[in-house]
């Protein structure tokens, strides 16, 4: 597709369930990031995945957070034993290539519409 | 650890005032500064960007920011709001190991 697309737009949960959360990064784009925004808070950085490097995963909040890329491309976010302080909008980025010394089109992310998260 | 602050939590403006929004960042060496925007309903967006050299960088829509690395700012300006400028306005900075750092964002409000 055009852009970064996430499914599914809207997910509503129990606490205590496990929920995945999936993106579909730009074709060809190297980089993907999750990132959790909540209510009256920036973006909160979770993860990010560069081509065939071991992920970043120093933002995730707990280890009840984790999250996949498979074959370079798409991404899932699980969240195991959900609970309310997880209600968010995750949001997942794409971007062509990493390197503060790149040219023009370096390092923009491209942003999905996010997934929002409901636990109840 | 690192981190972006936005002052201005929520800005009011009429159409046709000048804006500026204003954006610190902690020292971390070489960065890449970013402002995205996020229209209501719509999905985060970029405005502009800095890499390197003129520190006074034009993004779309007339926006522009200036960094000063002095100041460790990146502040966000336009010179004529119009209605359509009302969004969220997020200010991101990329340290070495590319960790992306956003701000908390600003939310601008423009009254036609």
């Amino acid at each position: 597709g055009a852009g970064v697309s996430q499914s599914p737009s809207n997910k509503v949960t129990e606490k205590g369930k496990d929920v995945e959360l999936r993106c579909d990064p730009i074709s060809g784009h190297t980089a993907l990031y999750w990132y959790r925004q909540s209510l009256g808070q920036g973006l909160e950085f979770l993860i990010y995945f560069q081509g065939n490097s071991a992920p970043d995963k120093s933002g995730l909040p707990s280890d009840r957070f984790s999250a996949e890329r498979t074959g370079g491309s798409v991404s899932t976010l699980t969240i195991q034993r959900t609970q309310q302080e997880d209600s968010a909008v995750y949001l997942c980025a794409s971007s062509a290539a990493l390197g503060l010394a790149g040219g023009s089109s370096y390092n923009e992310q491209f942003f999905g519409p996010g997934t929002r998260l409901t636990v109840l | 650890a690192q981190s972006v602050s936005q002052h201005n939590h929520h800005v009011i403006l009429s159409e046709a005032a000048s804006l500026e929004l204003g954006c610190n960042y902690s020292y971390g060496g070489t960065v890449n500064l970013f402002w995205y925007v996020q229209y209501p309903g719509q999905h985060l967006q970029l405005l502009l960007k800095y890499f390197s050299g003129d520190p006074l960088v034009k993004g779309i829509k007339g926006f522009e920011a200036e960094f000063i690395k002095s100041k460790f700012s990146f502040n966000l300006r336009k010179p004529s709001v119009q209605w359509s400028d009302t969004a969220e306005y997020f200010c991101a900075v990329m340290y070495t190991g590319n960790q992306f750092y956003f701000g908390t964002g600003t939310s601008l409000t423009v009254i036609p």
